[in-house]
């Protein structure tokens, strides 16, 4: 089974960026983030294809949201913009294997806390 | 509001069936596979059901999926105390190019 490893919390300001990080133990297809806020329900931020450079997002997040990703390292990054309190979330990154339309590994989750 | 659309509840007794519906359209379900997945408070979600139907290796049997048309249903028969959890489906949105996720289900074991 492939693992994947996320960076630690962040507490960010209003206005301010985060970069979370998502490394994978072995092959992967896609690389999607997924968020929960509190009380709230699993919301799908985007994903990216490594191997063929494509990249999906949300439409809520079009434009603030950047995916990207270092084959040599088998690390997927996810940077969100002008952040506001109600991302305040934990966000996941899940694995889609080759062949596979389904989120088969799941990251630990990181905690991204925005507050003034 | 959620894409697609669950229960935000259900409950039963240990032993008893529970089911969880899951409703889209045409774009989502309609045209594409379901899966559902398992989430405790305080942990990852974990893979339930994929492709519709199928269970990954060491999802106990009592969990089963079902497709029929815009509509997806998670069934727990024979249910557990730690069933407990949200469970979500989800599916690939042709007109969102996206995927999508209901709003969650918390299943309480009376």
């Amino acid at each position: 089974q492939v693992h994947l490893v996320q960076s630690g919390a962040e507490v960010k300001k209003p206005g301010s960026s985060v970069r979370v990080s998502c490394k994978a133990s072995g092959g992967t297809y896609a690389i999607n983030w997924v968020r929960q806020a509190p009380g709230q329900g699993l919301e799908w931020l985007g994903r990216i294809i490594p191997i063929l450079q494509i990249e999906n997002y949300a439409q809520i997040f079009q434009g603030r949201l950047t995916i990207n990703a270092d084959r040599s390292t088998s690390t997927a990054y996810m940077e969100l913009n002008s952040l506001r309190s109600d991302d305040t979330a934990v966000y996941y990154c899940a694995r889609e294997g080759l062949g596979a339309t389904y989120f088969d590994s799941w990251g630990h989750g990181t905690q991204v806390s925005v507050s003034s | 509001q959620s894409v697609l659309t669950q229960p935000p509840s259900a409950s039963g007794t240990p032993g008893q069936r529970v089911t969880i519906s899951c409703s889209g359209s045409s774009s989502n379900i309609g045209s594409n596979i379901v899966n559902w997945y398992q989430h405790l408070p305080g942990t990852a979600p974990t893979l339930l059901i994929y492709t519709n139907n199928e269970r990954p290796s060491g999802v106990p049997d009592r969990f089963s999926g079902s497709k029929s048309g815009t509509s997806a249903s998670l069934a727990i028969t024979g249910l557990q105390s730690e069933d407990e959890a949200n469970y979500y489906c989800a599916a690939w949105d042709d007109s969102l190019d996206g995927w999508v996720f209901g709003g969650g289900t918390k299943v309480t074991v009376l």
